[in-house]
């Protein structure tokens, strides 16, 4: 079985520019996450999706940060403008459900970005 | 969310049991304790969870206090590939994303 897919896996960018960072979640998983690592911290939840529609968007800065999963399969996270704070690692994460406690999150390797 | 502590590190030597402790005195009954872990540049990937009874997969084993407000997971013999983070977190009804501290790291000696 194939695992959560993320592209591109290292981007350098400079401040004030824009990125976008892309997520295949694993086949059939309704639900997609994406977090962000800071370095020696642990993954924070930006924004969740169950299906095409968001669950919970209340940690991601809606100023800069966007997200879509169109036809609830693939999903982009886009920062712009990009900040020298945003410098982390971007993780897209799937479940095959949602809720109950039990469920699984199944994590892509991440997109670690660089901002200068 | 309730919270858990973890020790920041830990050491252990190959082929030997390792047991992590995580404390989380503010669990509720509804709560379910998950372990991950993340090899080093690698995305977070699941260990085990459980809710009240101790719990055994092929990769390690969990036991859950009787008043559940700790547990341990117990790798029982630690090569180098178990060399971690590893993160203890709690997840219960409603909210679904994870809620991860700094977790332990976890280093094991040749």
């Amino acid at each position: 079985e194939a695992g959560v897919a993320q592209s591109p896996r290292y981007k350098i960018i400079e401040k004030r520019q824009s990125v976008a960072f892309w997520c295949n979640p694993i086949s059939g998983h309704a639900t997609l996450y994406w977090y962000q690592q800071i370095l020696g911290q642990g993954p924070k939840l930006l924004i969740q999706f169950q299906n095409n529609g968001v669950v919970d968007d209340s940690q991601l800065p809606k100023d800069r940060f966007s997200a879509e999963r169109l036809k609830g399969v693939d999903s982009t996270l886009k920062i712009q403008p990009a900040k020298l704070e945003d410098s982390a690692v971007y993780l897209c994460a799937s479940s095959l459900f949602r809720g109950g406690g039990q469920e699984t999150q199944y994590f892509g390797p991440g997109t670690r970005l660089l901002v200068l | 969310d309730a919270k858990t502590t973890q020790p920041n590190s830990m050491e252990s030597n190959e082929e030997e049991p390792v047991h992590l402790p995580c404390n989380h005195s503010t669990i509720s009954g509804t709560d379910y304790i998950h372990w991950y872990r993340q090899l080093p540049s690698q995305g977070p990937e699941y260990v085990i969870h459980g809710l009240t009874s101790n719990v055994n997969n092929r990769m390690a084993s969990l036991a859950i206090a009787e008043d559940r407000k700790s547990s341990t997971l117990i790798l029982h013999r630690a090569t180098l590939r178990d060399a971690a983070v590893y993160y203890c977190i709690l997840i219960g009804g409603g909210a679904d994303g994870l809620t991860f501290g700094k977790g332990t790291h976890l280093i094991i000696q040749p």
